[in-house]
């Protein structure tokens, strides 16, 4: 069964520093998300790509957060300088683009940071 | 306008019993209403999802029953097993490719033995 792909799954960093998170989406699927998820709560939406295209990035803290996807397949999301209030699980997810079930998203497993 | 209210926050159950889960959003042009499932450490897993034009849906011991006027919808679990003992998050979207999914808060739920 294909799966969305994260790595790390744990990342433990200190505050200033820079750290970087990487997803494979499901083979085919056009279109990937980036979600935050802090404790508690439910995920968040980071940044959107449509293949390569960034299509929504308001949430994205665009000072310190940046989020690529160069070929439109895999994709990168960056801080830097992580703060201690960015301590939360970072969610990969990917869907088809059109077909019946339009907006079906599959999540990967995602990465725990935790900043000290 | 853009929220999706869960309740409860948690919830303990009998093995055997029904568990149910409530939300309500704001939008009205929402049309897609997944329920995702999440356990410790790992990514929510979609469990089931409806879309307006039907007011229930099962799949297995999972029943969703949606409400357009009272822009309510609810997951409803028969016959709980202490495996569904986990986090499940409503969320809410237009049901077209490429729109990012507004969660609720989230449920715990717990299925005692």
């Amino acid at each position: 069964e294909a799966e969305v792909a994260q790595s790390p799954r744990y990342k433990i960093t200190e505050k200033s520093q820079a750290v970087a998170f990487w997803c494979d989406p499901i083979s085919g699927h056009a279109t990937l998300y980036w979600y935050r998820q802090i404790l508690g709560q439910g995920p968040e939406l980071l940044v959107q790509f449509q293949d390569e295209s960034v299509v929504d990035d308001s949430q994205l803290p665009k000072d310190r957060f940046s989020a690529e996807r160069l070929k439109g397949v895999d994709s990168t999301l960056k801080i830097q300088p992580a703060e201690l209030g960015d301590s939360a699980m970072y969610l990969c997810a990917s869907s088809l683009w059109g077909g019946q079930s339009v907006n079906e998203q599959f999540f990967g497993p995602g990465t725990r940071l935790t900043v000290l | 306008q853009q929220q999706v209210k869960q309740s409860p926050q948690s919830l303990i159950v009998q093995k055997g019993g029904i568990s149910i889960i409530n939300c309500a959003y704001e939008n009205t042009a929402f049309d897609y209403f997944p329920w995702y499932q999440q356990f410790p450490g790992k990514g929510p897993a979609l469990l089931i999802a409806i879309r307006p034009d039907v007011s229930e849906k099962k799949e297995g011991r999972f029943t969703i029953s949606f409400n357009k006027s009272a822009k309510q919808f609810s997951l409803h679990i028969m016959d709980s097993q202490p495996g569904d003992s986990a986090t499940y998050f409503c969320a809410a979207s237009i049901d077209q490719a490429g729109t990012a999914l507004i969660f609720g808060k989230g449920t715990t739920l717990s299925v005692s033995s």
